[in-house]
């Protein structure tokens, strides 16, 4: 079964430093996302991304953070100088197009979790 | 803002038992609505949905049904086993074009003894 891939696993980190996060999407998904999880708080929405760019973006993705789909197959979350705060399991996603206004089912990967010393 | 509200854990079950995870929503317009769990060590996965008032999602023996006049996707299951041991999340996408953008509950976590 295709599934959503994420590396690293576990990336430990000096505070500002710059960190890339990976992710392989289910190669006929035409959206991508990043979502992430502050340990003991709820997943949070920070980024979809469509068509090489991005379509939303939230609140948190500030000037720090950056998408990118670099080839036809990898799509990458950076956070260019990290903070404690940004300590916490990053999740990617991807899914199809059902139909212009819409999306399919959302495919998460393992998640990649950060932690910022 | 939209926002989901589940109840608060851990539950702790015996196998066969009946469960109930409550989860009440807000939002504007009409969400459709999710219940997505995560197994140890793996991804989230879509456990159900449900697109318009009224309609149940089911899987795996999980129910929820979408009742817009209380604002609520409470998801239950008959019986519990062992293996359903795993953090449950609510989950909703606003009506409109909010592409992929769900907005989550807290997660409650289940365990489930022999």
């Amino acid at each position: 079964e295709p599934e959503v891939t994420q590396t690293p696993s576990h990336q430990v980190t000096q505070m500002g430093q710059e960190v890339i996060l990976r992710c392989v999407p289910i190669s006929n998904h035409l959206y991508f996302y990043w979502y992430r999880q502050i340990l003991g708080q709820k997943v949070e929405f920070l980024v979809s991304f469509y068509n090489n760019e991005i379509s939303e973006k939230s609140e948190i993705f500030d000037d720090q953070f950056s998408v990118e789909r670099p080839d036809g197959s990898n799509f990458t979350l950076k956070i260019r100088s990290t903070k404690l705060e940004d300590s916490a399991m990053y999740f990617c996603a991807s899914s199809d197009v059902v139909s212009g206004t819409t999306t399919g089912e959302l495919f998460f990967g393992e998640g990649s979790r950060l932690t910022v010393l | 803002g939209d926002s989901v509200t589940q109840m608060e854990g851990p539950v702790t079950l015996s196998e066969e038992a009946f469960l109930t995870i409550n989860c009440t929503y807000t939002a504007t317009g009409y969400p459709s609505l999710f219940w997505y769990v995560q197994y140890p060590g793996e991804g989230l996965q879509l456990l159900l949905k449900a697109t318009k008032a009224d309609d149940k999602g089911s899987n795996k023996g999980f129910e929820a049904t979408y009742r817009k006049e209380t604002t609520s996707f409470h998801l239950e299951k008959g019986s519990v086993q062992v293996s359903d041991s795993a953090v449950y999340f609510c989950a909703l996408i606003a009506g409109g074009t909010s592409y992929g953008k769900l907005t989550f509950g807290q997660g409650t976590i289940l365990t489930v003894h022999p």
